[in-house]
């Protein structure tokens, strides 16, 4: 069945940075796009990034633009993303998720369970 | 950016009744619209692409329509199991926006 767990959360400080990585299984990984959507707990979803199945077209909202980038390995099945300049603000779980097509302009129709990023001093 | 505007923010009903719900887009997004449910400590499960496709597994009490700029989740007798949060997004242009949410709750 199609699985996608997040790892990489934690607590840190303003300005740090850090890596969330996102393993998926049950599905042909280079054959979907993938997106980060994130939480703050009681709150709203918020759509982060999403990047195409093969890599090449990747996008950010104007929140996180500059300061995060997606990425991917097919090879291992990986979907990654890294966070720097981190702001108070970006306090939220973040969730990974599967398009359900190759592009990125797709809804999201698998979803793993989260991880949460703390930042604070 | 499309700015989505759900209402109510929070619906009360009792099982059995009918549930709308109602998602107003900030310019025309076509049918380019997904509905989504989530429960509390859970993540999101998608119901409805495309405005009106219910995906894999949805039962068929969920029922989106609308096009262009306003849109609606009906839900058509309410179960237990539906009292959550529901939110649209827009997939038609970036960045991809989700609206603020309607709780329905008993």
């Amino acid at each position: 069945q199609v699985q996608v767990e997040e790892s990489g959360g934690g607590v840190v400080q303003p300005g740090g940075s850090l890596r969330l990585s996102c393993a998926a299984s049950g599905f042909t990984f280079s054959a979907y796009g993938l997106h980060w959507v994130r939480q703050v707990p009681g709150e709203g979803l918020d759509w982060v990034a999403v990047i195409s199945s093969d890599g090449t077209n990747k996008y950010y909202a104007a929140s996180v633009k500059g300061r995060f980038t997606i990425s991917r390995d097919n090879a291992r099945q990986t979907l990654y993303l890294q966070m720097n300049s981190l702001r108070v603000e970006d306090t939220a779980i973040y969730y990974c998720a599967r398009g359900t097509g190759r592009t990125g302009y797709e809804p999201s129709d698998y979803w793993g369970q989260g991880t949460l990023v703390t930042v604070s001093s | 950016e499309v700015l989505m505007t759900q209402s109510p923010a929070t619906l009360s009903v009792s099982p059995g009744e009918r549930a709308t719900l109602s998602c107003r887009a900030s310019e025309s997004i076509n049918t380019i619209l997904a509905w989504y449910q989530q429960k509390p400590g859970q993540a999101p499960r998608l119901l409805i692409h495309g405005a009106s496709t219910r995906a894999t597994g949805i039962p068929a009490r969920f029922s989106g329509s609308g096009s262009g700029t306003e849109f609606t989740l009906t839900i058509s007798s309410l179960q237990s199991e539906d009292f959550a949060v529901y939110y649209c997004q827009q997939y038609n242009n970036w960045p991809l926006t989700f609206g603020g949410g309607t709780k329905v709750e008993i």
